[in-house]
């Protein structure tokens, strides 16, 4: 089917720790990918994306290239901080590009 | 700009009851989309729309409707409340929604808790 699927959480990280969140996506067609993120009892806010195979979306230290090959659209960063903790979501757009799949999320932990 | 807004920001019905939920988009974005999420089933679409119409409609029961207005602000209703439909529910907007480059942003939601 069309969905969205990224790695369980939580995931618990020391400050300065490298981070990864897997996402792998199914779809028709070659649809935009997103990462959103979501702070306690805040809204979504846009991370990163990309828009067609190979390219890299980044933004505050946050990094995922877009692959076609394995359909994937993993997270990375290479120090996290405290500040970073949050839900993190991974979403495709679906074909006509007027609504967004997303992932069930993955809880991200930050320790000092 | 100011970002999407949303009214109310919490609010608390009971079963059987009705309630509306208000959105106004970012300035100049003409397509309002609107998202469920719960524990249980995460981030869910519910409707798109664009020049007051619905171009696109998630998998929920007709209780749930909603509107769009010439100034693009936008409205969800849901009638005969029932528990498992407390929820965030989040609305997003971009400038037309027609392209699948387009991003949405969301604004910080409303909360429903359904007693």
């Amino acid at each position: 089917g069309n969905s969205v699927t990224q790695m369980e959480g939580p995931v618990t990280l020391s400050e300065e720790a490298f981070l990864t969140i897997n996402c792998t996506y199914t779809a028709t067609g070659y649809p935009s990918l997103f990462w959103y993120v979501q702070y306690p009892g805040e809204g979504l806010q846009l991370l990163l994306k990309a828009t067609k195979a190979d390219d890299k979306g980044s933004n505050k230290g946050f990094e995922a290239t877009y692959r076609k090959e394995t359909t994937s659209f993993h997270l990375e960063k290479g120090s996290v901080q405290v500040s970073d903790s949050a839900v993190y979501f991974c979403a495709r757009s679906n074909q006509a590009g007027t609504a967004l799949i997303f992932g069930k999320g993955t809880t991200l932990s930050v320790s000092s | 700009k100011a970002g999407v807004t949303q009214t109310p920001r919490y609010l608390i019905k009971t079963r059987g009851q009705q309630v509306t939920l208000s959105c106004s988009p970012i300035s100049g974005h003409r397509s309002v989309s609107w998202y469920q999420q719960t524990p249980g089933q995460g981030l869910q679409f519910l409707f798109e729309y664009f020049s007051e119409t619905q171009r696109n409609k998630g998998n929920f029961p007709g209780r749930f409707s909603g509107r769009q207005f010439s100034n693009s602000r936008s409205e969800m209703n849901v009638s005969t409340l029932e528990l498992g439909d407390s929820a965030l529910y989040l609305c997003a907007s971009s400038l037309a929604g027609d392209g699948s480059q387009e991003t949405q942003y969301f604004g910080p939601g409303t909360r429903l808790l359904v007693l």
